[in-house]
């Protein structure tokens, strides 16, 4: 069975800061793994996906993340947190077989002027 | 493309009461999936379907739920009877058939169940 785990309900930051969003897998195939953001009251955006290419995956507003097999760990960064970005972020994990998302609990990211 | 589309996007609606939630998919992509947040339990698979034809419905809670996909283009997830605990945001999702693709979200239905 496929899990994920996701380091700390809530990050506050001070904009301009690097942000680190922890996000750890287990599975016991080759996983899929993705970064989705939701806004408030709204639904999903994929921010970022690994699917076996590069390990270090560049995503949209200036995200990215580095699978990381031996660490199980799949976590999301960005060099300079804006306004912005203030949402939650969830860590998801898929495979081949099935294609359903098992997503993790999410982490509220707060940014602080 | 006009994205995932889901109707209604807000549901008020009183215990014992039947509640139809509506989807239709991006065009040409051949899996659909359901999924429920709530803060309890946050994002959890109800269902999916590939091709029209459901693959896992392992998360839909019990026989009060069903969901249909009669075609490409449209999808029903049926609550008979509503609950309160069945309150929660329902979303859409739609991808095409390829290992590690995208799953493009709708905006939700927002469901009260009093």
């Amino acid at each position: 069975a496929q899990s994920v785990t996701q380091l700390g309900s809530h990050v506050s930051v001070s904009e301009g800061a690097l942000v680190l969003l922890r996000c750890n897998y287990s599975s016991s195939v080759p996983p899929y793994l993705f970064w989705y953001v939701q806004y408030p009251n709204q639904g999903l955006q994929l921010l970022l996906k690994y699917t076996s290419a590069a390990t270090l995956v560049k995503g949209i507003n200036g995200f990215e993340a580095e699978f990381k097999k031996s660490e199980t760990s799949f976590h999301l960064t960005k060099p300079s947190a804006h306004m912005s970005d203030a949402a939650e972020y969830f860590c998801a994990v898929s495979y081949t077989g099935r294609r359903a998302l098992t997503f993790g609990s999410g982490t509220r990211l707060q940014v602080q002027p | 493309d006009a994205g995932v589309i889901q109707s209604p996007r807000h549901e008020v609606t009183e215990m014992g009461q039947e509640v139809t939630l509506r989807c239709k998919p991006i065009s040409g992509h051949d899996y659909l999936f359901w999924y429920r947040q709530t803060m309890m339990r946050g994002l959890e698979l109800l269902i999916y379907f590939n091709n029209n034809v459901p693959i896992d419905d392992s998360g839909m809670p019990e026989d009060r739920f069903s969901a249909k996909m009669p075609n490409a283009s449209f999808s029903t997830l049926k609550i008979q009877p509503s609950e309160p605990r069945d309150s929660a945001v329902y979303f859409c999702a739609s991808s095409l058939n390829e290992g590690g693709e995208t799953q493009y979200f709708g905006p939700g239905t927002r469901l009260l169940v009093l």
